[in-house]
């Protein structure tokens, strides 16, 4: 079983939807949570930071984490095209220096 | 300015060839790293360096050499080519936030090998 599962998709959704995008680990030793965008070609860039459980929301994005459940989401409102991407969900423990990744959701925003 | 930035961006080789990739960051970060993306997004570490040492060595084949001239730079240099090392090879940094650390990436380094 691998450290943190996380669909693949591909996800297709229409212009306005609510997105949702979730990931499961196993390590309870993750405190550190994060969301990454990559575009295609591109680095991947942070787009959500969380510390343990809880909510954590930034404009059209919202994290969350049930760390009871071992299970992460991040939602996405009102999407757009310009969401079309791969996200990445992250996590790490205390110690940092090493974060695991998931396999990434490709998500594709219709117009 | 770019923060993280790694060349070549594109790099076609032979297999049993030796190159090189190099990687820069200017955001003033302690800690720099190589990671591997495969043909299905899995993005997975190599090495991690936290000022010019290193601290992370995941199995990596040891062909892989990562070198830390500095602390705003990590090159990475592979022996003797192989058709399976074909992926996007990202260089990151971080200044770890308490024991959490938020990654900035370059915009990788596709390497094929034929």
């Amino acid at each position: 079983q691998k450290e943190v599962e996380q669909d693949p998709g591909p996800l297709s959704v229409p212009e306005g939807a609510i997105v949702s995008l979730n990931c499961t680990y196993s390590n309870s030793a993750f405190q550190y949570f994060m969301w990454y965008r990559q575009y295609s070609r591109k680095g991947p860039e942070l787009l959500m930071y969380t510390y343990s459980s809880g909510n954590k929301e930034d404009g059209r994005f919202t994290a969350q984490v049930d760390k009871s459940s071992k299970y992460i989401s991040l939602f996405i409102r009102d999407s757009q095209p310009s969401d079309s991407a791969t996200y990445l969900c992250a996590m790490s423990g205390t110690g940092g220096f090493k974060t695991i990744f998931g396999a990434g959701t490709r998500l594709f925003v219709k117009a | 300015d770019t923060a993280v930035s790694q060349t070549p961006k594109y790099l076609v080789t032979q297999m049993g060839n030796d190159k090189s990739i190099k990687c820069e960051q200017n955001l003033g970060h302690d800690t720099m790293y190589w990671y591997k993306q495969d043909s299905k997004k899995f993005l997975k570490i190599m090495f991690s360096y936290n000022n010019k040492e290193l601290i992370i060595n995941e199995t990596v084949p040891n062909r892989f050499s990562p070198k830390s001239p500095d602390k705003a730079h990590l090159n990475l240099h592979i022996n003797s080519l192989e058709l399976g090392d074909s992926a996007v090879y990202f260089c990151a940094s971080s200044q770890p936030q308490g024991t959490g650390e938020k990654l900035f990436f370059g915009s990788g380094t596709q390497l094929s090998v034929l």
